[in-house]
């Protein structure tokens, strides 16, 4: 298996534009989470979705920030408009049973 | 709201020294789970921990859960350059698949 895969792994973007995340998690897992890593406030749990549905969504900065799962093997995490302090990595991992998590490689998102 | 911290924040050892990193919960946890992320990585899952007292090895990696499940504490003998990282331990609030992710310690290996 190739593993959690996200899309793209660099995303540099202006103040007020739309910015979306891409997930594939890995094939058979039922769960999904997106996390947000800074140095501040190290590895936040943002939302998370269990056969595609939407569990947990407490960590979701505000409405600009949004998540789907359409389907079992894709997910988006949607900010409009973007804001510099919402530069960070952002993880999507996926898991069976919520058992070990498998991260993917991260989306390094720059907001200028 | 359920916390969970690392101490230390940061260590440096020199090579073939050992390290420990202790992880403390607010709340008692159903289990607890330890990450490692190298610099510029993503985290990856090194082990689960259930049971109130629990010790696990993995070659030079002990893990340790505490009686009372709320303090759980990871240590390295005889460190080699290729632990640097940063070392999270995570538990699930309770009831649920949400995994709060400690602080995190940030081990420097010197050689």
């Amino acid at each position: 298996d190739a593993g959690v895969i996200q899309s793209p792994r660099h995303e540099v973007t202006e103040m007020g534009q739309e910015v979306t995340l891409r997930c594939k998690p890995i094939s058979g897992h039922d769960y999904l989470f997106w996390y947000r890593q800074t140095m501040m406030r190290g590895l936040e749990l943002l939302i998370y979705f269990n056969n595609n549905v939407p569990i947990d969504d407490s960590g979701m900065p505000e409405d600009r920030f949004s998540a789907k799962m359409p389907n079992a093997s894709f997910s988006t995490l949607k900010i409009q408009p973007s804001e510099p302090r919402d530069s960070a990595v952002y993880f999507c991992a996926s898991s069976t049973l919520s058992y070990e998590q498998y991260f993917g490689p991260g989306t390094r998102l720059t907001v200028t | 709201g359920q916390q969970v911290m690392q101490i230390p924040q940061y260590q440096h050892v020199q090579e073939g020294e050992d390290f420990t990193t202790y992880c403390n919960s607010s709340t008692t946890l159903s289990n607890i789970q330890w990450y490692k992320q190298r610099p510029g990585g993503h985290p990856v899952f090194l082990i689960q921990l259930v049971k109130s007292g629990e010790v696990k090895k993995q070659k030079r990696l002990t893990f340790q859960f505490g009686e009372a499940k709320k303090n759980s504490s990871l240590h390295i003998t005889a460190t080699q350059t290729t632990d640097v990282g940063t070392y999270f331990c995570a538990g699930p609030t309770s009831g649920t698949y949400k995994y709060i992710f400690g602080t995190g310690t940030r081990l420097k290996v010197l050689a």
